[in-house]
């Protein structure tokens, strides 16, 4: 596609809940990131792939996070029961190569846990 | 880890002023990208730097990578409404493999 797709844009979870977030990125880049935006703040790294290698995820916040991107194209971020701090914009961004490189953002999740 | 300073956190401009913003930084960054969001949005990218010392202009928009790779600004010319929103900066870190880090954003108000 011409930019970075997420899905679902909303999702209302119930504490408790498991929740699982896509990222589809643009077409042959190499690179995809997760990041987490609280309200106000900048975002926050979670977790790094280069194809479909995870080399980084020193920000995953916990062992409830787990991401994967099996075939080095689109991307899942997974949450395991869910708590309301987990409440945040989750976005997706991905670039054509690795670091010094534009990178490219979607729209977001907005994950509202109750 | 890597920080990034960015500041004012928030600015109130009549339209037709310009505006500055910066973003200093403990530790040196290898690229520099400034970002806009608006609400409910993802950021949006404006400009890529790359070089120290180096000026790119994008429209009414402005950045410079600073001579010492700690530090780069982003200046608006004649601000218009739209220009509204949460700019960030981010920088790449040493090493390929580091992530790409945010500032905490400067919020733009424009009065018209």
């Amino acid at each position: 596609g011409a930019g970075v797709s997420q899905s679902p844009r909303y999702k209302v979870a119930k504490r408790g809940q498991d929740v699982a977030l896509r990222c589809d990125p643009i077409s042959g880049h190499v690179s995809l990131f997760w990041y987490q935006q609280a309200l106000g703040q900048g975002p926050e790294f979670l977790t790094y792939f280069q194809n479909e290698a995870q080399l980084d995820k020193s920000g995953l916040p916990s062992d409830r996070f787990f991401a994967e991107r099996p075939e080095g194209s689109v991307s899942t971020l997974k949450i395991q029961r869910t708590q309301q701090e987990d409440s945040a914009v989750y976005l997706c961004a991905s670039s054509l190569y690795g670091g010094n490189t534009e990178a490219f953002f979607g729209q977001g999740t907005r994950l509202t846990v109750v | 880890g890597q920080q990034l300073n960015q500041s004012p956190q928030s600015m109130f401009i009549q339209e037709g002023e310009d505006v500055s913003m910066n973003c200093t930084s403990s530790s040196i960054f290898n690229t520099w990208l400034w970002y806009k969001q608006d609400p409910g949005e993802g950021p949006v990218l404006l400009i890529a730097l790359y070089k120290a010392g180096e000026l790119t202009s994008n429209g009414r928009l402005t950045a410079q990578f600073g001579i010492t790779r700690k530090d780069s600004f982003l200046n608006i010319s004649a601000s218009i409404p739209s220009d509204v929103g949460i700019y960030f900066c981010a920088g790449w870190g040493r090493g390929g493999n580091t992530p790409l880090v945010f500032g905490k954003g400067t919020r733009l108000s424009v009065i018209a």
